[in-house]
């Protein structure tokens, strides 16, 4: 049964041209995470909602906004992506434990996305 | 210094072969341990927790040492369908969602 669906799997999209990679998850949890993971590199966090809270990390750039109009759904904007923006795009989600952590994360599939 | 460092291998090692990889982290205040697998262009699964008191699960024992803040992954009795690439990831302890900071992972191919 998928638990984390992201859509589309496979995107191609031109220089500076907008793009929306969506997230859907069938878990109820609360926090959402968008991960950036470019070839032989590790995952990279870039932001994440707990609810509707909105954390971003410090050194995410500004072209990379995201959404969550309610528990299910979660959206990553690129408003001009750049070359070095190709990469797999991976959604996770979490709830949190009583202790306030060591919960764990299911990942989605993930969209790869090329910009040419 | 990277937060969380592997040593990218790959390690080729033959079935049935007895294999262990280790992970540093920067972060003496990482709370919670994980180990991932990801196979080629697919995404992370967990493989396993690590607790503090070593955890094992069939053929795959996790250990933590904080003292020395490495974690170990250790593969006994390797499969041909254990050949991908292992991800060790940390979390501090924090409200609000864990922030999983992942190594770049460590390739593993075992052959015939």
């Amino acid at each position: 049964d998928a638990m984390v669906i992201q859509n589309p799997r496979y995107q191609v999209t031109q220089f500076g041209k907008p793009v929306t990679l969506s997230c859907s998850q069938t878990l109820n949890h609360n926090v959402m995470y968008w991960y950036q993971q470019k070839s032989s590199q590790a995952p990279k966090l870039l932001f994440h909602y707990y609810d509707k809270d909105f954390n971003n990390e410090a050194d995410t750039p500004d072209n990379f906004q995201s959404r969550r109009p309610n528990t299910s759904f979660c959206f990553l904007d690129i408003r001009s992506p750049g070359l070095g923006d190709t990469a797999m795009y991976l959604c996770a989600t979490s709830t949190p434990g009583l202790a306030g952590g060591g919960e764990t994360q299911y990942f989605g599939p993930g969209t790869r996305l090329l910009v040419l | 210094r990277k937060e969380v460092e592997q040593d990218p291998g790959p390690f080729n090692v033959p079935e049935g072969a007895t294999v262990a990889f280790n992970c540093t982290y920067s972060n003496s205040a990482s709370q919670s341990f994980f180990w991932y697998r990801q196979d080629c262009r697919k995404e992370p699964k967990l493989l396993m927790s690590v607790y503090s008191s070593g955890n094992e699960d069939g053929r795959f024992t996790a250990q933590l040492n904080r003292a020395s803040q490495y974690i170990s992954l250790l593969i006994r009795d390797s499969k041909l369908s254990d050949s991908a690439t292992y991800l060790c990831a940390v979390t501090p302890r924090t409200r609000g969602g864990n922030k999983l900071t992942f190594g770049t992972g460590t390739q593993l191919k075992v052959e015939l």
